[in-house]
């Protein structure tokens, strides 16, 4: 495909939960982000990847959300025994190189999480 | 700490006004900025960036200027129309070390027929 893709486009969890989020990211991007994006907020970061090394996951909320990438190219975030405040938006971006004049990150649709 | 500062929303137009949604930011080092827009039910797009101070970015009849002066970065537009109704994001990247882009809050602009 053209753009970035994530699955499902809505997930619906009750607390306790474990939930796993997919992205495919652009053919050929080596540089893969998400976000998570709050009611009325703009995304917030949650963790980056260079092909399958996570260089930074400062923006994990804690240690229930894990991410990977191992062949490079699909991730999938996912969030263990999962609480309401973790109803949200998670953005997928990927982008050819990180840092730079090309440094442009193009996003997926959004997994709109809502546990009940 | 970095971060992005919008004005809050809504705001709302008549056809062919002129639009000016204000962006400033605090950041270390000499980011690059962007604006992105998300239309109702769609995911967000690029609208337009600028890597370096006084560079101008535009798309779409879409203006912002690098202002690092007053480090701001403040989207202009002469005539919007009715399809402009979105949420836009101004974001930053400091590109290096960590390249994960810092987001304002976004500002929703409706505009009327």
């Amino acid at each position: 495909g053209a753009g970035v893709s994530q699955s499902p486009r809505y997930k619906v969890a009750k607390r306790g939960q474990d939930v796993a989020l997919r992205c495919d990211p652009i053919s050929g991007h080596v540089s893969l982000f998400w976000y998570q994006q709050a009611l009325g907020q703009g995304p917030e970061f949650l963790t980056y990847f260079q092909n399958e090394a996570q260089l930074d996951k400062s923006g994990l909320p804690s240690d229930r959300f894990f991410a990977e990438r191992p062949e490079g190219s699909v991730s999938t975030l996912k969030i263990q025994r999962t609480q309401q405040e973790d109803s949200a938006v998670y953005l997928c971006a990927s982008s050819f190189v990180a840092g730079g004049d090309t440094d442009t990150q193009y996003f997926g649709p959004g997994t709109r999480l809502t546990v009940l | 700490g970095d971060s992005v500062t919008q004005m809050e929303g809504p705001v709302t137009l008549s056809e062919e006004a002129f639009l000016t949604i204000n962006c400033t930011y605090t950041a270390t080092g000499y980011p690059s900025l962007f604006w992105y827009v998300q239309y109702p039910g769609e995911g967000l797009q690029l609208l337009l960036k600028a890597t370096k101070a006084d560079d101008k970015g535009s798309n779409k009849g879409f203006e912002a200027t690098y202002r690092k002066e007053t480090t701001s970065f403040h989207l202009e537009k002469g005539s919007v129309q009715v399809s402009d109704s979105a949420v836009y994001f101004c974001a930053l990247s400091l590109g290096s070390g960590t390249y994960k882009y810092i987001f304002g809050t976004g500002t929703r602009l409706k505009v009327l027929a």
